[in-house]
């Protein structure tokens, strides 16, 4: 079936740099897609969720940014901490069935 | 804010035992689902229920079970534990069927 992928599994960056974390999708009808924080030995956390008749939503310190022409969604946080450090995934919605998860991308920052 | 517990956060068994793992959300949700999350394989839909004393199979239900006698609770039930049950099991809830879902905290659990 289709699924939700994730364009790099690792990707690390500095403290106080910006971080995007992308996440592409295959079923263009989908309509609403969110991104999850999980940290190590923890559930994931809700982050921030956007419906496909938009195509930016900004949150505290992140913005959630959909490409419906290209089937690409993405995560950037600004000033990025060590406390942001966790694997973050994306899931869609796609009508009429259960979200479908990503498998996630690591984020390391560094001090 | 929605709150999902879990019973256990981590848990050892013997290969052969009936395990019981519990999850339990005090936001009146509707739906509540059983995933299961491996390395390399991302979350996977064991069971869920979008009602109390109904149930659905996900993409990996063999050799699990669940009950939801409760609106609140939503249980999965491991029957014969065995080794390639070792993961990490995560409950969520969701207001609709489609709609954000909120996790718990999760369970490690260890089949020996």
């Amino acid at each position: 079936g289709e699924s939700v992928g994730l364009h790099l599994p690792t990707l690390s960056v500095q403290e106080g740099d910006n971080s995007i974390i992308n996440c592409a999708y295959s079923n263009s009808a989908s309509d609403y897609f969110i991104w999850y924080k999980q940290e190590s030995g923890k559930g994931p956390q809700f982050i921030i969720d956007i419906r496909s008749n938009m195509d930016k939503r900004q949150g505290q310190r992140v913005t959630v940014l959909l490409n419906k022409t290209v089937k690409h969604l993405s995560l950037q946080i600004a000033a990025t901490q060590p406390g942001d450090s966790a694997v973050y995934f994306c899931a869609e919605r796609q009508a009429g069935t259960a979200l479908i998860f990503g498998k996630g991308t690591t984020l390391s920052v560094s001090s | 804010d929605v709150k999902v517990t879990q019973s256990s956060r981590y848990l050892v068994k013997r290969t052969g035992e009936k395990v019981f793992l519990e999850c339990v959300q005090d936001m009146d949700h509707e739906n509540m689902f059983w995933y299961r999350q491996d390395p390399g394989l991302g979350l996977r839909l064991i069971y869920f229920s979008y009602d109390v004393k109904m149930k659905e199979k996900g993409d990996i239900p063999e050799g699990y079970s669940v009950s939801r006698e409760k609106k609140e609770r939503f249980s999965l039930i491991l029957e014969s534990a065995s080794t390639n049950q070792t993961s990490m099991y995560l409950c969520a809830s969701s207001l609709g069927g489609e709609d954000t879902q909120y996790f718990g905290p999760g369970t490690r659990l260890t089949v020996l």
